[in-house]
């Protein structure tokens, strides 16, 4: 049982290129999230999926689309990655289909855009 | 949406000492969840708040949330090393379908 697993852990990119983030979870969880952490900036929300099948717009969606692919898996793109996007990066799920009960999280994707 | 503010927004003690980070909010607050993030690593999950005036305690740490569901603190009594990380707060935003984290309070233990 992993839990929330993110690939990759680290990414280096050129400004201009695009790449996926990828996130998946084996707890049959409905939610899912994408969060960015910078220093003193807390986490702070891109986008989420309450379940299967729709995908909502966070704190700072500008820049990122996302893909709910199915009930375990939830993917975050940056199609012209930008230096503003070098970040930590995390998703993280929930039981629940809104935020009721606790969120898990992955273990992170260090990303550093050039 | 709701928008939690944490302070302070660091604090260095000596082991042994207390700890005290606070929550706070200038709308009523649905709910309040505590994470905590050791260094390098990601955050988990300490406790969900959801009473008016709920005092909640696990171990050394006391969670408390406030008569009128504007704030919150977590207390930790004699710090440890293993205390280290920083501590957030996380609250709904507006439609309730998703949580919105405060900037957290750093701590450092010195021994």
């Amino acid at each position: 049982n992993a839990g929330v697993t993110q690939t990759p852990k680290f990414q280096v990119l050129k400004t201009g290129q695009s790449m996926t983030l990828q996130c998946a979870q084996d707890m049959n969880h409905n939610s899912m999230y994408w969060y960015r952490q910078d220093p003193g900036m807390g986490l702070r929300l891109i986008y989420y999926s309450a379940s299967e099948g729709t995908t909502d717009k966070g704190e700072v969606p500008n820049g990122y689309n996302v893909s709910r692919l199915n009930k375990r898996e939830f993917s975050l793109r940056l199609e012209s990655a930008a230096p503003s996007q070098t970040s930590v990066y995390f998703c993280a799920s929930s039981e629940a289909l809104w935020a009721s009960e606790e969120l898990f999280f992955g273990s992170g994707t260090q990303l550093s855009v050039l | 949406g709701q928008q939690v503010m944490q302070i302070p927004q660091y604090q260095h003690v000596q082991e042994g000492e207390d700890f005290t980070t606070y929550c706070n909010s200038s709308t009523t607050l649905s709910n309040i969840q505590w994470y905590k993030q050791r260094p390098g690593g990601h955050p988990v999950f300490l406790i969900q708040l959801v009473k008016s005036g709920e005092v909640k305690k696990q171990k050394r740490l006391t969670f408390q949330f406030g008569e009128a569901k504007k704030n919150s603190s977590l207390h930790i009594t004699a710090t440890q090393t293993t205390d280290v990380g920083t501590y957030f707060c996380a609250d709904y935003n507006q439609a309730g379908t998703a949580l919105i984290f405060g900037k957290g309070t750093t701590l450092s233990v010195s021994s």
